[in-house]
């Protein structure tokens, strides 16, 4: 199992750039997430999907597109990059929504200039 | 919004002893799950340790446990016989049984002196 992976592991972009961030899991699992990483924030929540069709919008959800077309993958699009989605970038995937662990990609860091 | 705070942004403890990371929430709900996170220089999140909130009983895993009072909000980490690998962002972190909420607080940087 490769578990949760994440490309690009870095990014750089021109405001108003578009561009995806790929996560996939080999797991099976139904629950992905995406989370985003400031300093001195913890992780905040951006998108969710409960399964293959369903997304919802997390805590700090503007600026960020997803879709789950399928149960492995789960794009996370920034349609026009602005300086103040420079982060760190966290795909998740758990069994469900609650109680089974999550299990974390390796990051993607994406500045925004 | 439940909110989770982590009131010591930097612990340091000696090799080989004990050291204790606070964490304390906010929540108008009853039944939940809690975590504690490792993140080291690699940047991967790690889970340390999870407590259910209708469960008394600390939980426990191998050299980590928790002291979780429910009354008091308050989910603190102990890590016994500290070594040097334990040196990274600890995070605390509370997701909700009837939603998808979770939130994460900022983080205690634990330094190992060895």
């Amino acid at each position: 199992n490769a578990g949760v992976t994440q490309t690009p592991k870095f990014q750089v972009l021109k405001t108003g750039q578009s561009m995806t961030l790929q996560c996939a899991q080999d797991m099976n699992h139904e629950y992905m997430s995406w989370y985003r990483q400031d300093p001195g924030m913890g992780l905040r929540l951006i998108h969710y999907s409960v399964g293959a069709g369903i997304t919802d919008q997390g805590e700090v959800p503007n600026g960020y597109n997803v879709s789950r077309s399928t149960t492995e993958d789960f794009p996370l699009r920034l349609l026009s990059a602005a300086p103040s989605q420079t982060s760190v970038y966290f795909c998740a995937s758990s069994l469900d929504r609650v109680r089974n662990e999550q299990f974390f990609g390796p990051g993607t860091r994406l500045t925004v200039l | 919004a439940q909110t989770v705070t982590q009131s010591q942004p930097e612990m340091s403890v000696q090799e080989a002893e004990t050291v204790t990371l606070s964490c304390t929430y906010d929540t108008s709900e009853s039944d939940y799950y809690l975590f504690w996170y490792k993140q080291p220089p690699s940047r991967q999140m790690i889970l340390v340790i999870r407590q259910e909130a209708y469960k008394q009983q600390n939980a426990t895993e191998n050299r980590f446990s928790v002291n979780f009072q429910k009354a008091a909000k308050s989910f603190s980490l102990k890590i016994s016989d500290s070594q040097l690998g334990d040196a990274a962002m600890y995070f605390c972190a509370y997701r909700s049984r009837d939603n998808n909420d979770m939130r994460f607080g900022a983080g205690t940087r634990l330094t190992v002196k060895p």
